[in-house]
């Protein structure tokens, strides 16, 4: 079946660029998305990407798609300390969103 | 608008009990889904709806039951809790499953089986 994959970690100082990456395995995506969830709560969608496009840019946040690296990223510019939370990528395929791990971003002073 | 509700936020049952975790939203959405969210194991489909009166499985629907008989709710059944059932779960709904559309979760239940 799809997998989506992501590196469990990631800390960052406060006011650095941070970078989140997902792989995944289906060739057929359509959307691919990033979550946030902050603690004890629930996900949020911050950003999506249509997969025919390779950059999409949101204010502070940047998406990088490789389609033939099936790679997707996550920039976040300026990184805040609200912006400690996990992040999910996650993959849309016929009616089913199959997410990543989560990356927890931890944001020190 | 509440958007997407659960209860009960915390539950702790014993191995073989019974219960049913609520969730409803008032969006009109058509398509609902559950999830159980694990540490290090992200999210896992359980079950979702793309209308009233249709369900179907997802990645890992076994031990649970669901029904769909109006648009608005989406019960999840765990007719005989297991300790692998501990676990986060999530109820989601969109307008629509089959093109993009974003997908508005609830505050979650944290489950316990002792």
């Amino acid at each position: 079946g799809e997998d989506v994959e992501q590196s469990l970690f990631l800390s960052v100082r406060e006011g650095d660029s941070s970078v989140i990456n997902c792989t995944y395995t289906d060739s057929s995506s359509t959307y691919l998305y990033w979550y946030k969830q902050e603690p004890g709560a629930g996900l949020q969608l911050l950003t999506y990407i249509f997969s025919n496009m390779d950059m999409k840019q949101d204010q502070r946040l940047t998406v990088l798609l490789n389609k033939k690296d099936k790679h997707l990223s996550l920039r976040i510019a300026d990184t805040q300390t609200g912006d400690s939370a996990i992040y999910f990528c996650a993959d849309y395929n016929t009616d089913k969103l199959i997410f990543g791990t989560g990356t927890r971003l931890q944001v020190f002073p | 608008n509440a958007g997407v509700t659960q209860t009960p936020k915390f539950q702790v049952l014993k191995t073989g009990q019974s219960m049913t975790l609520q969730c409803a939203q008032d969006m009109n959405h058509e398509y609902m889904s559950w999830y159980r969210q694990d540490p290090g194991m992200g999210l896992r489909l359980i079950h979702y709806s793309v209308g009233a009166g249709i369900t179907d499985q997802g990645e890992v629907p076994n031990g649970y039951n669901v029904s769909r008989s109006t648009t608005e709710d989406f019960p999840l059944r765990l007719l005989s809790a297991a300790p692998s059932q501990t676990s986060v779960y999530f109820c989601a709904s969109s307008l629509a499953g089959y093109s993009y559309n974003e997908q508005f979760f609830g505050p979650g239940t944290r489950l316990t089986v002792l």
